[in-house]
This record gives structure tokens, sequence and C-alpha cells, in this order.
């Protein structure tokens, strides 16, 4: 079966600017999160879906930062006003249910690099 | 708060050399620990896990034992190869701490023929 996918897969623009990050995760997965890859630091956690819900928005950096998830499926992180800062690569993960513990293995897709000018 | 810390790379090797990673981490909870690997142009998968104290995870030939009374999760392997090449990632992940998972920087390893 299809793994997780994420578009796009690089992202360039510009300051200022609002940018939308897609993700789809495996078929039947209920549970979905959001990383951030910095150049030179650890997954940093944002953002976690159980459902269509998220229970946890603790990793939002900023309120420029919002994730929205439809349909217990695709998942969409939106970034408005981009800073050069937030350039990173983006990463989604989705498991079979909440993966807190281990309980769940997360499968994680390729990531979306976000270049901000 | 809960946080892991793994040893900096990047790391090279010749091909059939021991390999030690070190990870520690701070809990506050009993957490599950975890290493994950970022082959090139990949994603991350799971490598091995260990949800309690003095469990080992294994997978791969690669081995790593949750000891709690140093507080690390150090990955080891008896003999790389070549296509060990990658990017390890040591993780922790607590109940009391809901869902999130929190990682480490990555190890970057080179194995040279």
């Amino acid at each position: 079966g299809a793994g997780v996918s994420q578009s796009p897969s690089n992202k360039v623009t510009e300051k200022g600017k609002d940018v939308e990050l897609r993700c789809d995760p495996i078929s039947g997965h209920t549970a979905l999160y959001w990383y951030r890859q910095s150049l030179g630091q650890g997954l940093e956690f944002l953002i976690y879906f159980q459902g269509n819900s998220a229970p946890d928005k603790s990793g939002l950096p900023s309120d420029r930062f919002s994730a929205e998830r439809t349909g217990g499926s695709v998942s969409t992180l939106t970034i408005q006003r981009t800073q050069q800062e937030d350039s990173a690569v983006y990463l989604c993960a989705s498991s079979l249910g909440p993966s807190g513990g281990g309980a769940y293995e997360q499968y994680f897709g390729p990531g979306t690099r976000l270049t901000v000018t | 708060g809960d946080s892991v810390t793994q040893m900096e790379g990047p790391v090279t090797l010749s091909e059939e050399a021991f390999l030690t990673i070190n990870c520690t981490y701070t809990a506050t909870g009993y957490p599950s620990l975890f290493w994950y690997v970022q082959y090139p142009g990949e994603g991350l998968q799971l490598l091995l896990k260990a949800t309690k104290a003095d469990d080992k995870g294994s997978n791969k030939g690669f081995e790593a034992t949750y000891r709690k009374e140093t507080t690390s999760f150090h990955l080891e392997k008896g003999s790389v190869q070549v296509s060990d090449s990658a990017v390890y990632f040591c993780a922790l992940s607590s109940l009391n701490t809901g869902n999130q998972f929190y990682f480490g920087t990555g190890t970057s390893l080179t194995v040279i023929p």
C-alpha cells in the first residue's frame, strides 16, 4: 500500500507570503503528526491530530502557524507571513492510533523542504 | 521537560567496524525509547524500540538497551556495512506527555568500504 505522501517536495517562497503544506497519511491511520527539522536541529514536534481534532497544539511556534485535518485523512499545515527562520524540512507522520509511549509505530513522509528568501 | 541528547556527528567508519552512537535522555515519567533511521533520499523509519527499563531493542543487527540507571539508550552494531550509511535519530515518548515524541539532533554515519 501507499505510504505517507507530502506535497510539494520543495517550496521556495518570498518572506511575507503564505504557504500551505499538504500531508496524505496512510489510509486508515487515525493519528497524524507534523514535525519541523531545521538545519542542525532534531525533529521539533508541531502538532498532533487524532481524527480531525488536534488535542495537542503546544508545539506550534507562533500564531502564524496553523493546521487542519479533514475527513480524518488529509492534513494541511499553513504558515502565514513566512519568515526566514521558517526555512526547514516539514515532516508528517501517521500511525494507526496515538503513538504516545510507542503504542503504535509512526510512519513518516519524505518531507517538504521550505525555503523562505 | 523531556529531552534527548545524542552524540554529535558525523561519524565515519570502515566496513566491519564496531558502531556505538550514544543517546541519553531526560524524562519525568517512564518513557519508551526509540531509534529511527533516515537513509539517503528516504523518510525516517523506525529501527528499534524499547518500552521499559532493561528491555533490549534489536533489528538488522543493531541493538540498544534501555538503561534507567544511566538514562541511556546507546545504539550499537558489531559490524557495520556500507548500506548502514544513514542518519540515526534517538527519540523518546511518554504517555504522561501525551503523544509528543522528542527527537535528538541526529547522527550522520558514513561507512566506507
